[in-house]
Parts: structure tokens; sequence; C-alpha cells
């Protein structure tokens, strides 16, 4: 099965502070990229997410970067607020099976 | 536009017992998933349904964990016997169709196996 990491595992940052997080994975199959969002004791829930013919996409303080040739994606969250704290979940999908690898998780805490 | 439903939200019970797990996907979407998470860890495909048909169940231990999935609608996932280590939440997603599109998830089951 594909091969998914997320570094950081956790990560601090100062209110207004930018956070980056990366998720490198194996398959160079792979044609879709979301990041899922899950506070404490909640559902996971897609905050943003990117298709292989694309290399960037914004929205609003969120943005994601895809390299494909190195195989790896990152989030990018500007401007952070008290209510980023969160864990934070790559999920790419294989392009062959279509099957879905979760990544271990970064947990974000901004720090008012 | 309703969610993606979960039955029970709770459940414990003792090792070697049995339990069983209900999802009610997202009217119209032909693609269900069943997760394990466990603790401080991401989400573990368990099993992956397109309409009624297995399209991936390579991570579930099927000598004790069994899916159907009736007329490509609801789905229940059931575990006998329960181990310690199936401690977890159990969440159920769907999407429209297996290729591209963004999974909605349910509120998860808990379970707690003594």
């Amino acid at each position: 099965g594909e091969n998914v990491e997320q570094h950081p595992s956790t990560l601090s940052v100062q209110e207004g502070d930018s956070a980056v997080i990366k998720c490198t994975y194996s398959d160079s199959a792979s044609n879709y990229f979301p990041w899922y969002k899950q506070e404490l004791g909640k559902r996971p829930q897609l905050i943003i997410d990117i298709r292989s013919n694309v290399g960037e996409k914004k929205d609003q303080r969120i943005a994601v970067t895809l390299n494909k040739t190195a195989k790896h994606f990152s989030l990018h969250i500007t401007e952070t607020q008290p209510e980023d704290s969160a864990v934070y979940f790559c999920a790419p999908r294989s392009g062959g099976d279509q099957k879905v690898t979760f990544g271990t998780g970064t947990k974000l805490q901004v720090i008012p | 536009e309703a969610g993606v439903a979960q039955s029970p939200r709770y459940k414990i019970i003792e090792k070697r017992q049995s339990v069983a797990f209900w999802c009610n996907p997202i009217s119209g979407h032909a693609t269900l998933y069943w997760y394990q998470q466990i603790l401080g860890q991401g989400p573990k495909l368990l099993i992956q349904f397109q309409n009624n048909g297995v399209v991936d169940d390579s991570q579930l231990p099927k000598d004790r964990f069994s899916a159907e999935r009736l007329k490509g609608v609801d789905s229940t996932l059931k575990i006998q016997p329960a181990k310690l280590e199936d401690s977890a939440v159990y969440l159920c997603a769907s999407s429209f169709q297996g290729g591209r599109e963004t999974q909605y998830f349910g509120p998860g089951t808990r379970l707690l196996v003594l």
C-alpha cells in the first residue's frame, strides 16, 4: 500500500503566525490530495484539496501546494487563529485503485 | 441535506462479545467507507464499497470483522468476537463516487472493549 508520512507531528505557533505541514507519499500515480481537519472529539472534515494537474490552490487563509516530482504536498495556514487548533491529516488517493491512505496526523496548537 | 448518520454513538462491551455498527450515507452517494481510528492515530480504512460491491477490504481483519451494504445504501460493520485492541472510534464516510470526490464523515461510534 501507499506509504504516507506527515511532518511535523506537532506544531505550536503564536496567533497570527503561519503554519506549514508537509505530507510525503510513495505512489507516483496518486492523483488527489486532500487535507482534513479534526477537532478534538469530532469527525474529520475536508478543508482543502488539490488535483494532480494543479500546482497550488488557495482558499482565504488556507493553501495547498503540490510537488508531484518530489511526491509531497503541503498545507499552509496564514494568520493563524486559536480555532485553527486541531489535528490535520493528509489523505492522498492512489491513482490505480483509488485507495485512500491517511497520514499520521499533525497536532497544531495556536497560542493566543 | 442530511449528513452521514451512524449508530450507536457509544458502545461498551466485554472482550469476546459481538457488536454491530450501522451507517446511513448521504443520499445519492455511491461510495461508502468504514474507518477505524485508534486514539492518537489517523483513520485506517477497513473497507470501501462502491454501491453494494466491495472495492477494497485489504485491511479488514476478516477473521473477526465483517461488513455488508445491502441494496447499495445502508451498511453494517460487525465485530465477532471483539478484542481489547478493537477499542477505537469507527467512522463511516461517503462520497458521490469513488474517484476524487470529497468524503463526508459521520459522527463515529466510540467502542470500548473491556
